[in-house]
């Protein structure tokens, strides 16, 4: 266990539909980074919060949006959901953003969008 | 734009047999490499890093890896696998010094026969 958790578990949605997804990081960890696993793929960097403040981004349109809160805790929120959108999402805390920081993942939320 | 390339999609081995699956990446610069392994209904799990220094680097559960920098390779290795090694492996590449993403392949999904 890394100590990174993740809620739910599953989820079903409609397209159209908006979600949030919750994570909560490993005790001392300031940053976050959230993956988008479809099936057969590996996960795809969707975006990184350190201390509370967007820290880079990837190639993922803007109704993907985040938070991060004072105690490390994030959030996932995607609006209008479309079908592609069903994946694994995964949530990674670290000590930091420096490249020598390891990513320590969650189990994951099953997203799926009918 | 930068990638990881995993060769092997699906390996089938028997108990035993040594272990070898490959992982290119296409970027010039420093990179730090991982391997991730996810077994059956777990989360992904840091298998092994490297950051500098020795090129041959050990993880657990008797794995290692060599990075070959002319080969823009880190190929993961085990002289003898075992049943509980059935899973998913991922490389990974985090470019230095640029956000803090990693950048996975596609995974290999290894099979261990008894």
């Amino acid at each position: 266990e890394t100590g990174v958790t993740q809620s739910p578990t599953h989820l079903i949605k409609t397209r159209g539909q908006q979600v949030t997804l919750r994570c909560s990081s490993q005790s001392g960890h300031n940053t976050v980074s959230w993956y988008q696993q479809a099936l057969g793929q590996g996960p795809q960097f969707i975006f990184q919060y350190y201390r509370e403040e967007e820290n880079g981004r990837g190639n993922f349109p803007p109704r993907f949006s985040g938070l991060q809160f004072p105690n490390y805790s994030s959030e996932l929120n995607v609006n209008a959901l479309e079908l592609d959108d069903s994946a694994l999402y995964l949530c990674a805390s670290s000590l930091g953003q420096g490249s020598t920081d390891t990513q320590y993942f969650g189990p994951g939320t099953r997203l799926t969008v009918l | 734009a930068q990638s990881v390339s995993q060769h092997n999609h699906h390996v089938i081995l028997s108990e035993a047999a040594s272990l070898e699956l490959g992982c290119n990446y296409s970027y010039g610069g420093t990179v730090n490499l991982f391997w991730y392994v996810q077994y059956p209904g777990q989360h992904l799990q840091l298998l092994l890093k490297y950051f500098s220094g020795d090129p041959l680097v050990k993880g657990i559960k008797g794995f290692e890896a060599e990075f070959i920098k002319s080969k823009f390779s880190f190929n993961l290795r085990k002289p003898s696998v075992q049943w509980s090694d059935t899973a998913e492996y991922f490389c990974a590449v985090k470019m230095y010094g640029a956000t803090n993403k990693l950048i996975f392949g596609t995974g290999t999904l290894l099979a261990v026969q008894p």
